[in-house]
């Protein structure tokens, strides 16, 4: 099956700080979404992306669709304590129905 | 609540046992996944029902494993003869269809134990 690796694996950082994340891919897909889960509770959706090269922004939150479209990126401005918790990319090709989760990013926020 | 639920959220089985595990999607959502997540990982599809009809079951790890959406909206999973292995959190989704159908609704999960 298709492999996403994320990186880093765990974050520890001041409130604050910037933060970023990245999700790769050994196939190439139509569609990245980027989720966070909190303990206890499922994934919840932050950003879609469509197209190649597509930057996208959800409040504090901004996203790139890669070129290469083997790629996402997850950035984070100013973080906050509630933005603890796991991060996790997705990705689909649009022939399938099956959606592809990364290993996550682990973000803990020191107040 | 308008979101996913699922129930129940915590289940202890002993090895051997059969479990089913429900979910009630979002109202008026055709599509809806089942995933399965070991600790420290991240969601692994298991399979994917469009109204009633389970279009692809191709991340079913076995054929213990069974779900059905007979009426096209609440969901069994069920698994027989459960092993130590399939110790995990089972998450169901729903969405809609078209672009939204990339727009997944998470329930908390069933956190299942097998001892």
């Amino acid at each position: 099956g298709q492999q996403l690796n994320q990186s880093p694996q765990s974050m520890f950082i001041q409130e604050g700080e910037d933060v970023s994340m990245n999700c790769t891919s050994s196939s190439i897909f139509n569609t990245w979404l980027w989720y966070k889960q909190d303990p206890g509770e499922g994934p919840v959706l932050l950003i879609a992306l469509y197209k190649a090269g597509e930057l996208t922004s959800n409040g504090r939150l901004t996203a790139q669709f890669g070129i290469t479209r083997k790629d996402s990126f997850l950035n984070i401005s100013a973080s906050i304590p509630s933005d603890v918790g796991i991060y996790f990319c997705a990705g689909r090709v649009n022939t399938g129905n099956q959606f592809y989760f990364g290993t996550g990013t682990s973000l803990t926020v020191i107040p | 609540g308008a979101g996913v639920s699922q129930s129940p959220r915590y289940k202890v089985a002993k090895r051997g046992q059969d479990v089913a595990l429900r979910c009630d999607p979002i109202s008026g959502h055709v599509s809806l996944f089942w995933y399965q997540q070991a600790l420290g990982q991240g969601p692994e599809f298991l399979t994917y029902f469009q109204n009633e009809a389970q279009l692809d079951k191709s991340g079913l790890p076995s054929d213990r494993f069974f779900a059905e959406r007979p009426e096209g909206s609440v969901s069994t999973l069920k698994i027989q003869r459960t092993q130590q292995e399939d110790s995990a959190v089972y998450l169901c989704a729903s969405s809609l269809a078209g672009r939204e159908f990339n727009e997944q609704f998470f329930g908390p999960g069933t956190r299942l134990t097998v001892l």
